[in-house]
């Protein structure tokens, strides 16, 4: 058990339509990074959020957004989606700080998102 | 792109050590090496990370070359539980840095 709370856990929309998921960080972290993990794949990075701003982006178009919260909490929505959008989303919370290397990443079971 | 190479499959017996090898040839000086697993359809797991110093916590242990260009995560007594995808990941302290993962290891622990 990380702390980290994802929801909705399923999710079942149509191309074209726009979803919104959300995360709670685990207490104490300020950090929230996202990660999209298709069948069989290991995760990719989506971007991550450091005080409300994002603080680092993958390849991944403008239709991936977010938000992250004053209690550090976080949103990714996706606009227009397309079946390839059908995953694993995966967020993990972190505490960025002087020793960044040992700031470990601690992910939520994710929401898993199907496209039709 | 992942920085990091590793075995698709690896087998092991319920009760024995397994053994798990990670290359990272082109590790840079701040780089630190990252373990996780993912037991089917949950969240990655942290398991141990570490330096250049070998590691061990109650889950495991890390053994990284004195080169650092490869490592093993070692679980000293494999259960039916241990069963999953593990991964290797190098990671630097800079500011921003995330994980990139590659496809991973898939552990089987047979009884």
């Amino acid at each position: 058990e990380t702390g980290v709370t994802q929801s909705p856990t399923h999710l079942i929309k149509t191309r074209g339509q726009q979803v919104t998921l959300r995360c709670s960080s685990q207490s104490g972290h300020n950090t929230v990074s996202w990660y999209q993990q298709a069948l069989g794949q290991g995760p990719q990075f989506i971007f991550q959020y450091y005080r409300e701003e994002e603080n680092g982006r993958g390849n991944f178009p403008p239709r991936f957004s977010g938000l992250q919260f004053p209690n550090y909490s976080s949103e990714l929505n996706v606009n227009a989606l397309e079946l390839d959008d059908s995953a694993l989303y995966l967020c993990a919370s972190s505490s960025t700080g002087a020793f960044l290397a040992k700031n470990i990443q601690y992910f939520g079971a994710g929401t898993r998102l199907s496209v039709l | 792109d992942a920085k990091t190479t590793q075995p698709t499959s690896m087998d092991c017996a319920e009760g024995r050590a397994a053994n798990l090898p990670c290359n990272h040839s082109t590790i840079s000086g701040n780089e630190y090496v990252y373990w996780y697993r993912q037991i089917h359809s949950q969240g990655p797991q942290y398991i141990i990370h570490g330096l250049k110093n070998n590691e061990t916590n109650e889950m495991a242990s890390l053994i990284i070359t004195e080169d650092r260009k490869s490592s093993t995560l070692i679980l000293p007594h494999a259960t039916l539980r241990d069963t999953a995808v593990y991964y290797c990941i190098v990671r630097g302290d800079n500011y921003g840095q995330n994980f990139v993962f590659g496809p991973g290891t898939r552990l089987s622990v047979l009884p």
